[in-house]
């Protein structure tokens, strides 16, 4: 099946700094993925969904200075956690979907810690 | 909006017992379906889906029917494995491009 991979799996960083998670597609072309936090012991809810070519499309509640989401080819959308705060430590997951197919591949995701 | 419901968690379960996680949606028009798993420390991985009413998803002993008349996706196994521990996402998806998660459901099992 479909691969999508991210990077990196965990990182902590100090608060007011930023970090960037890379999202890949590693076996297919995706035109549009998605990105997701999920809270200890909660679902995932969604935080934008990014389109190769143009700029990603951000939920109700999702500060889009905050997380700025790249998707500059057809395998490769960054989000770029700026100015990061212990609250937004969290799992952040992406996935892709395969243009053929009606369902979403997910990442393995990323834990981000802000100390 | 659409939504998804799962039965409360968590469950838990000795070895070779049946398993039974319900799963109720709402949605407008006629959704495909999923169940979602997720093993400690990773992301989500398609455990089986549905596209159409009375169609049966299934996967490693998993099972479940796309039921229109009573909304519903309830995830079965017939007998369940420490190994099977993990969570489990109920999900919709009217158009393959925005899903629907329910709150999930963590299940145990123990030897």
């Amino acid at each position: 099946g479909a691969v999508v991979s991210q990077h990196p799996s965990w990182v902590i960083c100090k608060s007011g700094t930023s970090v960037k998670i890379e999202c890949r597609s590693l076996d297919f072309q995706a035109t549009t993925m998605f990105w997701y936090r999920q809270f200890p012991k909660q679902s995932l809810m969604l935080m934008a969904t990014s389109n190769e070519g143009s700029k990603a499309t951000y939920e109700q509640g999702v500060e889009k200075d905050k997380f700025l989401i790249n998707h500059a080819s057809l395998t490769l959308s960054t989000l770029t956690v700026t100015s990061a705060h212990p609250e937004d430590s969290s799992f952040y997951i992406c996935s892709a979907r395969e243009p053929s197919l009606y369902e979403q591949y997910f990442g393995p995701g990323t834990r981000l810690t802000v100390t | 909006g659409d939504s998804v419901t799962q039965m409360e968690g968590p469950v838990t379960l000795s070895e070779e017992a049946f398993l039974t996680i319900n799963c109720t949606y709402t949605a407008t028009g006629y959704p495909s379906l999923f169940w979602y798993v997720q093993y400690p420390g990773e992301g989500l991985q398609l455990l089986l889906k549905a596209t159409k009413a009375d169609d049966k998803g299934s996967n490693k002993g998993f099972e479940a029917t796309y039921r229109k008349e009573t909304t519903s996706f309830h995830l079965e196994k017939g007998s369940v494995q420490v190994s099977d521990s993990a969570v489990y996402f109920c999900a919709l998806s009217a158009n393959g491009q925005n899903f629907v998660f329910g709150p999930g459901t963590r299940l145990s099992v123990l030897p």
